[in-house]
């Protein structure tokens, strides 16, 4: 059973260009969700999408922007890179049911995707 | 709205000794609570959750902690500390209902094991 994928791993781009980060969830799951973990600091919130829309969105200007596909995977694209965006982006899926244990919507996370900006 | 606070960036014990992680949470509907570990250049991996089950929860890799509500405090402890133990320790919480799904962290405790 394939865990949450993310691709890239790794990313450089420049100030003013556009990104486009991917995300593959869990086996079974329909949400998906996206947070940003800056240098030494705790994962921040951006969006939630279930049913192909956005449900929830964190404090986050709409240079973020996100997209979920028919097959649950999602999209987080960012506009007009900043340096302050240099981050790593971690996706995570859940699922509205408790499976195994699981609590309704518990998170599972990927990997991440370093982006760089200079 | 909810937050957590994690008291200590940084952590530092001698192997073998008692690990003590500090979270303080707030919330104002009865809170799910999580700790996370994350290796370097790695993502999240779940250690253990509170789910009002029952207050003593346990973890993997020997972790638990200890749900105290007049504290509003979730300390996660491991008796024995490992080399392998070295990592970088977040504190979440979240609500549980509907569009109360999403995580907010602390600002994490990195955690360095002396040999």
């Amino acid at each position: 059973d394939a865990g949450v994928t993310q691709s890239p791993t790794h990313l450089i781009k420049t100030r003013g260009q556009q990104v486009t980060l991917r995300c593959s969830p869990k086996s079974g799951h329909d949400t998906v969700s996206w947070y940003q973990q800056a240098l030494g600091q705790g994962p921040q919130f951006i969006f939630q999408y279930y049913e192909e829309e956005e449900r929830q969105r964190g404090n986050f200007p709409d240079r973020f922007s996100g997209h979920q596909f028919p097959n649950y995977s999602s999209e987080l694209n960012v506009n007009a890179l900043l340096l302050g965006d240099s981050a790593l982006y971690l996706c995570a899926s859940s699922s509205p049911t408790s499976v195994g244990g699981a609590l309704p919507y518990e998170q599972y996370f990927g990997p991440g995707t370093r982006l760089t900006v200079t | 709205a909810q937050s957590v606070t994690q008291l200590g960036s940084h952590v530092s014990v001698s192997e073998g000794a008692l690990v003590l992680l500090r979270c303080n949470y707030s919330s104002s509907v009865p809170p799910y609570l999580f700790w996370y570990v994350q290796y370097p250049n790695q993502g999240l991996q779940l250690l253990l959750k509170y789910t009002s089950a029952a207050t003593l929860v346990k973890g993997i890799n020997g972790f638990e902690a200890e749900f105290k509500k007049s504290e509003t405090s979730f300390h996660l402890t491991k008796p024995s500390a490992h080399m392998s133990d070295a990592a970088e320790y977040f504190c979440a919480v979240r609500g549980s209902g509907w569009g109360a799904q999403k995580l907010v962290f602390g600002q994490g405790t990195r955690l360095t094991i002396n040999p």
